[in-house]
Formats: structure tokens, sequence, C-alpha cells
């Protein structure tokens, strides 16, 4: 198994308070994403990181912030918590392909279980 | 914007049957294609990965194929049992930072 670990696997919270969940991995893959998994969307982008302090949006960021400081931390942080942020958070790794064909695989962590209160 | 489709949402099949789920995507460009299984309540496990270059992945009773052309893959279960049942996801990477796109799954049940 890939080395990804996602912490804190659980978190209850109260809404307002800043919460930051940690991803981080051992295989040295220069790309990471937060994704949330919400019933009925499946799972949604919230950011990625394509290399140290590189970081864009994804198709639901508002609300998060990230940051990467070194290649093996990726850190998604709530400013301040919402109810509509209780979700299941998932990060990912991959790596740039060596074939012609630019070929990669994703590897996912165990998710993380935020609930806003 | 790349956008993922499958189809059917949900299945509920008597154990023994033969089944194929349905993944369709807007934009070819793609790198890759991986089918994922969620149990209630866990993580991602991959199952197969399709690279852009090849047309179909085995492993064990399953069976993917990748027609990158007409933006369709399709991932076969021969003889389904009870404990297949879980949510099948599909997932494209593309773009400049190969980011995996997700369906929204096909929910299987196989019942006994």
């Amino acid at each position: 198994d890939a080395g990804i670990t996602q912490s804190p696997r659980h978190k209850v919270t109260e809404t307002g308070t800043p919460v930051t969940l940690r991803c981080h991995q051992t295989e040295n893959h220069r790309y990471m994403y937060w994704y949330r998994q919400d019933p009925g969307h499946g799972l949604r982008l919230i950011h990625y990181s394509y290399g140290v302090k590189d970081t864009d949006k994804g198709e639901v960021s508002d609300g998060y912030s990230v940051s990467r400081s070194k290649t093996e931390d990726f850190l998604l942080t709530l400013e301040s918590a919402t109810s509509s942020q209780t979700s299941v958070y998932f990060c990912a790794i991959s790596e740039a392909g060596t074939g012609s064909s630019g070929d990669t695989e994703a590897f996912f962590g165990q998710g993380t279980r935020l609930t806003v209160v | 914007k790349q956008e993922v489709t499958q189809i059917p949402a949900a299945l509920s099949v008597p154990e023994g049957e033969n089944l194929v789920l349905n993944c369709s995507f807007t934009d070819s460009a793609i790198y890759n294609l991986q089918w994922f299984r969620q149990d209630p309540g866990k993580g991602l496990t991959s199952l197969l990965l399709i690279q852009s270059s090849q047309r179909e992945q085995t492993s064990g009773r399953l069976n993917a194929s990748l027609d990158k052309s007409s933006g369709r893959s399709t991932l076969y279960i021969a003889a389904s049992q009870p404990g297949d049942s879980a949510t099948y996801l599909c997932a494209v990477a593309s773009g400049g930072s190969y980011i995996p796109t997700f369906g929204r799954g096909t929910s299987l049940i196989v019942h006994p």
C-alpha cells in the first residue's frame, strides 16, 4: 500500500472554529489532492498541489485553504468551520509517469470524518 | 472541464450474475482511468488501472475496458458474489496535474 496517512481520522468541532487536516505521504510524489465526499455528490476536488508551495483551487474551494511547505505534507484548513463542511475528506497523491503515455496512478488515504456542530 | 458519468446509479442482482458497470467521460485527453471499490464508511480501494495507451485490464473476476476515443469504460464483474456488494467508482486522470475526476458511483448489492 502507498504510504499516505491522514490525521485526525475523526473530528467533531464547533461552528466557527478553525480546523486543520493533515495529509502525510512517504512516497515522494509530486502531486497531492484534497477531496470531500458527500452523499449524492461523489468525490469533489477542493484544492490540489503540484509541488512545494504550488497549489491551486478545485471545484469546491470556498471556505478552504491549503499549504504545502514540504513534499510530504499537505494541510487543509477550514478557517471558520460551518455545518455545510461536515463531510468525509480524502487526500490523494500521484506522480507524473515516465512512459510515453504518461502513465500514473492515484493513491488515496483512509479519509477523515469531520462533523461540524 | 472533465465530467464523468456512471450508469447505473444503483444495481441489485442475485448472486451468480455477470455484471456490467458503465463509465463515460467528456474529455478524451486522459492519462488513465481507475476503477475503485468503496465499502460503507470506508476508504477507496483501487481495483484496476488502465493507462491511456491500453484497451483493457483484468484482475480475477474483474475486467475493465477503455475506449478513449468514445469516452467510455466498462467494468465487467463475472459470477457476482454477495461480497462484491459495494459502491464502484470510476476516475479519470487528466490535465497538467493529473487530477482524478470522479463519477458519482454505482451502488451494487448482490443478494444470495
